[in-house]
């Protein structure tokens, strides 16, 4: 069973700057299945990435600020230039096969 | 447009049953796997199992296994999660999620239904 740790647990940002999240695993996901989601105040999750052997890949609807990297036990979320929507909560998930286990989270907020 | 639409918001008492609902609209329902999400006040996503409409296959997050139900009617392309005995413990809000494929990615959420057990 792969653990997944997020750091950091919180980042302190202003609109307009670069935002990287981190995800890592206990050991190596197979075919770098991890997907990232978004979580705003109230709202239900939504999908904004997922990986895969070529590549991440962005959900439909998701602007290209949005980016994911990494491979083997590392993977990393970026966000561009962050815009005031983007002030969430981020998980990163591996997929592929069970259990489909999410990690703690990232809270990135307002400085 | 692919949708997710829930049941309500439940208040239950500690012992009760309860059982709610995830309608998928949008797309074939029969053809993509259906799972629920745990989130605790406060806490983070927890994966509970995952299942098949077309023929009911079900597999469940070792955690979970023997504390919740998950079934689907096809027929009228909704999905259910079901508790024979709440616990306070199980005061959450509770997600519907649509997979990509099978132990896939959560591409489609429902809105949530939150359910509180409490005496």
């Amino acid at each position: 069973e792969i653990a997944l740790t997020q750091s950091p647990g919180t980042l302190s940002l202003s609109p307009g700057e670069r935002a990287t999240l981190s995800c890592r695993a206990s050991q190596t996901v197979r075919n770098n299945f991890i997907a990232w989601y978004q979580q705003t105040p109230g709202q239900a999750p939504r999908l904004l990435l997922y990986g895969g052997s070529s590549g991440a890949t962005r959900a439909t609807g998701i602007p290209d600020r949005f980016s994911g990297g990494g491979s083997g036990t590392y993977f990393t979320l970026t966000i561009s230039r962050l815009e005031p929507e983007d002030f969430a909560v981020y998980y990163c998930q591996v997929f592929g096969s069970s259990p489909l286990t999410f990690g703690g989270g990232t809270k990135v907020e307002i400085k | 447009e692919v949708q997710l639409v829930q049941s309500g918001g439940e208040v239950k008492k500690p012992g009760e049953s309860l059982q709610i609902s995830c309608k998928g609209s949008g797309y074939i329902f029969i053809s993509y796997w259906i799972g629920w999400v745990r989130q605790m006040p406060g806490r983070g996503l927890e994966w509970m199992g995952i299942i098949f409409p077309d023929d009911s296959d079900t597999r469940y997050n070792p955690s979970y296994e023997g504390q919740v139900t998950m079934s689907v009617d096809k027929s009228i392309s909704t999905a259910y999660l079901q508790w024979s005995s709440l616990k306070a413990s199980d005061t959450a809000i509770y997600y519907c999620v649509k997979l990509a494929y099978r132990w896939g990615p959560f591409d489609f959420w429902g809105q949530g239904a939150l359910v509180t057990v409490s005496s």
